[in-house]
């Protein structure tokens, strides 16, 4: 298997714009979580998903994110509008059970100016 | 919150010297993890320690868990240059939360 695998591994985009981050999860896995990570608040959890089903979104910083898991293979993470305080390393992460083992994908490095 | 907090935040040796990172947490759980990040790079799951263990070994990594302290310590043994990297701890809380993960140390391994 490959992995987890995100895309872009790099945005920059401008204040006021859209942002879509991908995710594909290791096949077979039933969770999967997003993470953001920055050097003042380390590594946060915003939501995770459950056999493709939004378990715990609480981290969601505030409505202009948004996440989806339309199948078992791909989810996306979305903000919309983007603010420079957004800017940020975005992290997906899957695993077979809550507690276990999380394999991360290599990040999607976000700049929003 | 976080639940778990990694001390020291920062810690650099010289290449073949012991590396000792500490860990502490605030409630019960399941297990602690221990994962790395390399620069520009996702976590790495390295060792898993359950509740009902005192320590656990996997290479040169040995892990303890006290949970009457609500602590645990990373060893990395002979350390290599290549061991640099920021190294986390994750807790499963027992009422069957998500895993948590604390704020990092930062190890330098100068060659």
């Amino acid at each position: 298997d490959a992995g987890v695998i995100q895309s872009p591994r790099h945005e920059v985009t401008e204040m006021g714009q859209e942002v879509t981050l991908r995710c594909k999860p290791i096949s077979g896995h039933d969770y999967l979580f997003w993470y953001r990570q920055t050097m003042m608040r380390g590594l946060e959890l915003l939501i995770y998903f459950n056999n493709n089903v939004p378990i715990d979104d609480s981290g969601m910083p505030e409505d202009r994110f948004s996440a989806k898991m339309p199948n078992a293979s791909f989810s996306t993470l979305k903000i919309q509008p983007s603010e420079p305080r957004d800017s940020a390393v975005y992290f997906c992460a899957s695993s077979w059970v809550t507690g276990n083992i999380q394999y991360f994908g290599a990040g999607t490095r976000l700049s929003v100016l | 919150s976080q639940q778990g907090e990694e001390d020291p935040q920062a810690l650099s040796i010289q290449e073949g010297e012991n590396a000792t990172m500490n860990c502490s947490y605030k409630t019960s759980i399941n297990n602690l993890q221990w994962y790395r990040q390399n620069s520009g790079r996702g976590l790495v799951h390295l060792i898993l320690i359950r509740s009902n263990e005192r320590e656990k070994h996997s290479g040169r990594l040995r892990v303890t868990l006290d949970t009457s302290k609500k602590s645990s310590s990373l060893l990395i043994t002979a350390s290599r240059a290549a061991d640099t990297a920021s190294y986390f701890c994750a807790t499963d809380a027992s009422a069957g939360n998500m895993l948590t993960f604390g704020g990092g140390t930062r190890l330098m391994v100068k060659p």
